[in-house]
């Protein structure tokens, strides 16, 4: 039932650690998002895939990497995490331009 | 690059009373996005649109593509609306540029 989904939740973890964030969409969409929310609830696009394929790329660390095994799912992996990396990371789809946001994933890094 | 301003950044009002949350922009767009972040986290798409004006309930979003300006107005105003009211315009590669937000509380 549930649109576009994300896993973990939440993820507290040490700096220095490698994590995952995976983003499933059962919409049937061709384009998917990651989006950054800072403390201050600033969103920031990171990346953008379109049918698998990487069309958006902002000013982010290369520590940060996506991977879209297939239309329905963007990945997030981070390496070295940072204390700068705590946030809550959202994926999105689109259709049409409407936005299909998940929940949202809630990083914490200590 | 596209600046995104959002007024007023609060907003608190008395139930029933009409809301009106301010959007403007610096370049030309696509299409413009009204979003609501619950205090849950959760974000919604409200509206999307590219002109005039688009009616959902009790919530209206109007754009003025010449003068770079979109409102977005709740009638009748709920407790259930306090959120955060976050506006994003869009340009033609599908990238989003976000406002800083309206946080909107409505008391009973």
């Amino acid at each position: 039932d549930t649109a576009v989904s994300q896993t973990p939740k939440y993820l507290v973890t040490q700096m220095g650690n490698d994590k995952s964030i995976k983003c499933e969409q059962n919409l049937g969409h061709d384009t998917m998002y990651w989006y950054k929310q800072d403390s201050k609830k600033f969103l920031k696009i990171m990346f953008s895939y379109n049918n698998k394929e990487l069309i958006i790329n902002e000013t982010v660390p290369n520590r940060f990497s996506p991977k879209s095994p297939d239309k329905a799912h963007l990945n997030l992996h981070i390496n070295s995490l940072e204390l700068g990396d705590s946030a809550v990371y959202f994926c999105a789809s689109s259709h049409r331009k409407t936005q299909y946001f998940g929940p949202g994933t809630r990083l914490l890094v200590l | 690059k596209n600046e995104v301003e959002q007024s007023p950044q609060n907003l608190t009002a008395q139930e029933g009373e009409f809301i009106t949350i301010n959007c403007s922009y610096s370049v030309g767009i696509s299409a413009l996005h009204w979003l609501q972040q619950h205090p849950g986290g959760g974000i919604v798409s409200l509206f999307m649109l590219s002109s005039g004006k688009k009616k959902h309930g009790r919530l209206i979003a109007t754009i003025n593509i010449q003068e770079k300006h979109s409102s977005l107005h709740i009638t009748a105003s709920h407790p259930r609306d306090s959120a955060v009211y976050i506006c994003a315009v869009q340009e033609g590669n599908e990238k989003l540029t976000f406002g800083t937000g309206t946080r909107l509380t409505i008391i009973p």
